[in-house]
């Protein structure tokens, strides 16, 4: 499986957009990104996703580089509730089948 | 959207007793489920997931096993645990749209 790099932990002021990198610079061309994050003592939370274009939701948003061997999520104005450890993983697979390899993630500290 | 029930929250064994965590999942039907293990500081480490009754699947050589006797009903076991075993146990099943995994609330094993 291709592998993904994040940093280990980042801070952030809170009501401030946050910007987390991943680098995968193995990704093959069918391969998606996909985001999740952890609180503390609570199961993965799915983020968002994405395989080319950019991609907006509720929570986040993510921008895919051009060759695809970058990505990052953009929380657009952090709070709180948003502190958590943030995973970036790669998935290649049929869908119905898949099986998602979690690293250790970014650990986002938000400072009042 | 599912849900998924875990029990129990948090168990406390010795060393070479056995083990017995269940999964359950509401909303959805013919679920693909995953039993993942998080230790402390690490990131999740997938354990077994299955496509359907009696179909599991197993990720890493281990002292555990799963089951899946029901359509919705997920089993975690152990005959004899180790001290390595301790740690976050989660469910998971897979969601409606790609790349998307729900997780239970956790069980919290400590191998004493």
């Amino acid at each position: 499986d291709a592998k993904t790099t994040q940093p280990n932990s980042m801070e952030s002021n809170e009501e401030e957009p946050v910007h987390l990198p991943c680098n995968h610079s193995t990704i093959s061309g069918t391969d998606y990104i996909h985001w999740y994050r952890q609180l503390p003592s609570q199961g993965p939370e799915y983020v968002i996703h994405g395989l080319t274009s950019n991609v907006n939701n509720r929570m986040a948003s993510l921008a895919i580089a051009e060759d695809r061997k970058s990505s990052t999520l953009i929380l657009h104005r952090a709070t709180l509730r948003d502190a958590a450890v943030y995973y970036c993983i790669l998935s290649g697979y049929n869908f119905g089948n898949e099986k998602l390899t979690f690293g250790t993630g970014t650990r986002l500290t938000i400072i009042p | 959207s599912q849900t998924i029930h875990q029990w129990p929250a948090t168990l406390v064994q010795p060393v070479g007793s056995p083990l017995s965590l269940e999964c359950t999942v509401e909303g959805t039907s013919n679920p693909n489920l995953y039993w993942y293990r998080q230790a402390a500081g690490r990131g999740l480490q997938l354990l077994f997931y299955s496509v359907g009754i009696g179909q599991i699947s197993s990720e890493v050589p281990q002292n555990l096993s799963a089951s899946r006797p029901q359509d919705r009903q997920f089993i975690l076991s152990s005959k004899k645990l180790l001290l390595s075993d301790s740690g976050f146990y989660l469910c998971a099943c897979l969601g409606q749209t790609r790349g998307e995994q729900y997780f239970g609330p956790g069980t919290r094993l400590t191998v004493t």
